[in-house]
C-alpha cells in the first residue's frame, strides 16, 4: 500500500529549542494534515494544507506544503513542556479519499 | 457536545472470541471510519462509511466486518479474534469523506487478543 517516510522518528529537545519534522512520498497528495496525539487520547488536527507551497501557522506551530506535492514539513518554535507527543503527517491522495498516515515522531523534552 | 465517543476503553480476548467495539458520534457528521493503530506505525483504515447506508473497505480489512447503524453510530466487528488483532482502535467522524475534511478521533479502545 501507499506509505508515508515520517522522520524523524522521535526527538529528544530541551525546552525552548525550535523543532523541524517532515513527511516525505512517492506519491503526489493532494492535501496535507499534522496531527499530535497525547499519550491515551486519539489524533488531533493541528494545520491542514490544501495547495502546493502553501505555508500555514497555528501559533507556535508552521507547515508548508511541499512544490512537488509529495513532501511536508512542520515546525514548532520555541518549544514548552506541553508540546510533548506523538506527531503525525498524514496525506489525501486524489484517487480516492482515504488518509495514508506517517509512523509519526514522538517529541520528548529533556528535563 | 461529547463528539466521538468509544466503548469500551479496554478489552481483552481469548483467541477465537467475537466482540463488538462501539462508537459513536454528535456532531451530525456523515461520514464515519475505523483504524487501527500498531506500535512504530500510522494508522491504518479498516473500513469506512461515507453515508448512512453505505461501508467501504479499507486498508486493511480482513478479519473484520462494520455496521452503520444509524447517522450517529458505527461499529466495528470482530467474529473471532486473532493475537495478530492486539492494536488500538481508533473511531472518527468528518462531515465529508471528501478531500482535506477534517476527522474527529475518539480516545481509542485497547484491544489485547491472548
Amino acid at each position: 500500500g501507499q506509505q508515508l517516510n515520517q522522520s524523524p522518528q522521535s526527538m529528544f529537545i530541551q525546552e525552548g529549542e525550535d523543532v523541524s519534522m517532515n513527511c516525505t512520498s512517492s506519491s503526489i497528495f493532494n492535501t496535507w494534515l499534522w496531527y499530535k496525539q497525547d499519550p491515551g487520547e486519539g489524533p488531533v488536527l493541528l494545520i491542514a494544507l490544501y495547495k502546493a507551497g502553501e505555508l500555514t501557522s497555528n501559533g507556535r506551530l508552521t507547515a508548508q506544503f511541499g512544490i512537488t506535492r509529495k513532501d511536508s514539513f512542520l515546525n514548532i518554535s520555541a518549544s514548552i513542556p506541553s508540546d510533548v507527543g506523538i506527531y503525525f503527517c498524514a496525506g489525501q491522495l486524489n484517487s480516492n479519499y482515504q488518509l495514508i498516515w506517517g509512523a509519526g515522531t514522538k517529541l520528548i523534552i529533556k528535563p | 457536545n461529547a463528539g466521538v465517543t468509544q466503548t469500551p476503553k479496554f478489552q481483552v480476548l481469548k483467541t477465537g472470541q467475537s466482540m463488538t467495539l462501539q462508537c459513536a458520534q454528535d456532531m451530525n457528521h456523515n461520514s464515519m471510519y475505523w483504524y487501527r493503530q500498531d506500535p512504530g506505525m500510522g494508522l491504518r483504515l479498516i473500513y469506512y462509511s461515507a453515508s448512512e447506508g453505505t461501508t467501504d473497505k479499507g486498508e486493511v480489512p480482513n478479519g473484520y466486518n462494520v455496521s452503520r447503524l444509524n447517522k450517529r453510530e458505527f461499529s466495528l466487528r470482530l467474529e473471532s479474534a486473532a493475537p495478530s488483532q492486539t492494536s488500538v482502535y481508533f473511531c472518527a467522524s468528518s462531515e465529508l469523506v471528501t478531500s482535506g475534511d477534517t476527522q474527529y478521533f475518539g480516545p481509542g479502545t485497547r484491544l489485547t487478543v491472548l
